[in-house]
C-alpha cells in the first residue's frame, strides 16, 4: 500500500505571509497513461467534514480561491497558500488515489496563525 | 443538489453490534462509489473502504478488512457500514464520501456527509 507523509505537522504563518504544506508518497503518483498524478489536498475545519481544495496535484476545485495552489509530481507534492487569511486556519490533508485501494490520506498539517 | 445525509450520532457498549447509514439524494446513487473514512478523536482521516451500488463491488482497506462491513441498498439510495462486535477503539467519527465521476473508482472526494459520532464505552 502507498504510504502517504505530510510535513510539517504544524505550521504558524502571519496572516498576509505565504504557507507551505508538502506532502510525499512512498511511490510515484504519476500515471504515465495520461500524464497525471493522482494526488489531491483537502481542508478540515474544527467539527467540519474536509473540502476537496485540490486535484490532480494541481487542479482547484470549484469556488477555491486563487490563493490556494498544489504543485510537484511523482513523489514529492506542496500545498501553497500565497498569503494567508484568517478563514484558513484549519488542517489540511493530502490523499493519493492511484490505481486501486486503498488510498490513503497523509497524517494531516496543522495550520494557524502566527 | 448533491448530499449525503448520514444517521444520527451513536452510543454503544464494547461487543455491540451497529450499522450506520449514509443517504444519497441529488444524484443517480447507483452510478457512484461511496467511501467511508474514520476520524478518531483527535486524529486524522483514514481510508476504510469503498462500495459500488450499482453492483455492490466493494474494496477494503487491509487495516479495516474483517472489522466491518460496507453494503448498499440502491433502492433507497443508502450505503452502510456495520460492525458485529464493538471495541472501545471504534470511538470515532465516520464519514461517507463520494467522488467527483460516475463509476471511476480512483478519484477525490467531492462531497462528504456530515459525519456519524460513535462511541463505545463501558
Amino acid at each position: 500500500d502507498i504510504v502517504m507523509s505530510q510535513s510539517p505537522d504544524s505550521l504558524a504563518v502571519s496572516l498576509g505571509e505565504r504557507a507551505t504544506i508538502n506532502c510525499k508518497s512512498s511511490r510515484s503518483l504519476l500515471y504515465s497513461g495520461n500524464n497525471k498524478n493522482f494526488l489531491a489536498w483537502y481542508q478540515q475545519k474544527p467539527g467540519q467534514p474536509p473540502k476537496l481544495l485540490i486535484y490532480w496535484a494541481s487542479t482547484r476545485y470549484s469556488g477555491v480561491p486563487d490563493r490556494f495552489s498544489g504543485s510537484g509530481s511523482g513523489t514529492d507534492f506542496t500545498l501553497t497558500i500565497s498569503s494567508l487569511q484568517a478563514e484558513d486556519v484549519a488542517v489540511y490533508y493530502c490523499q493519493q488515489y492511484y490505481a486501486t485501494p486503498p488510498y490513503s490520506f497523509g497524517q494531516g498539517t496543522r495550520l494557524e496563525i502566527k | 443538489e448533491v448530499q449525503l445525509v448520514q444517521s444520527g450520532a451513536e452510543v454503544k457498549k464494547p461487543g455491540e453490534s451497529l450499522k450506520i447509514s449514509c443517504k444519497g439524494s441529488g444524484y443517480d446513487f447507483t452510478d457512484y462509489w461511496i467511501a467511508w473514512v474514520r476520524q478518531m478523536p483527535g486524529k486524522g482521516l483514514e481510508w476504510m473502504g469503498i462500495i459500488y451500488p450499482g453492483d455492490s463491488d466493494t474494496r477494503y482497506s487491509p487495516s479495516f478488512q474483517g472489522q466491518v462491513t460496507i453494503s448498499a441498498d440502491r433502492s433507497i439510495n443508502s450505503a452502510y457500514l456495520q460492525w458485529t462486535s464493538l471495541k472501545a477503539s471504534d470511538t470515532a467519527i465516520y464519514y461517507c464520501a463520494r467522488p467527483g465521476a460516475p463509476g471511476a473508482l480512483g478519484l477525490p472526494f467531492d462531497y462528504w456527509g456530515q459525519g456519524t459520532l460513535v462511541t463505545v464505552s463501558s
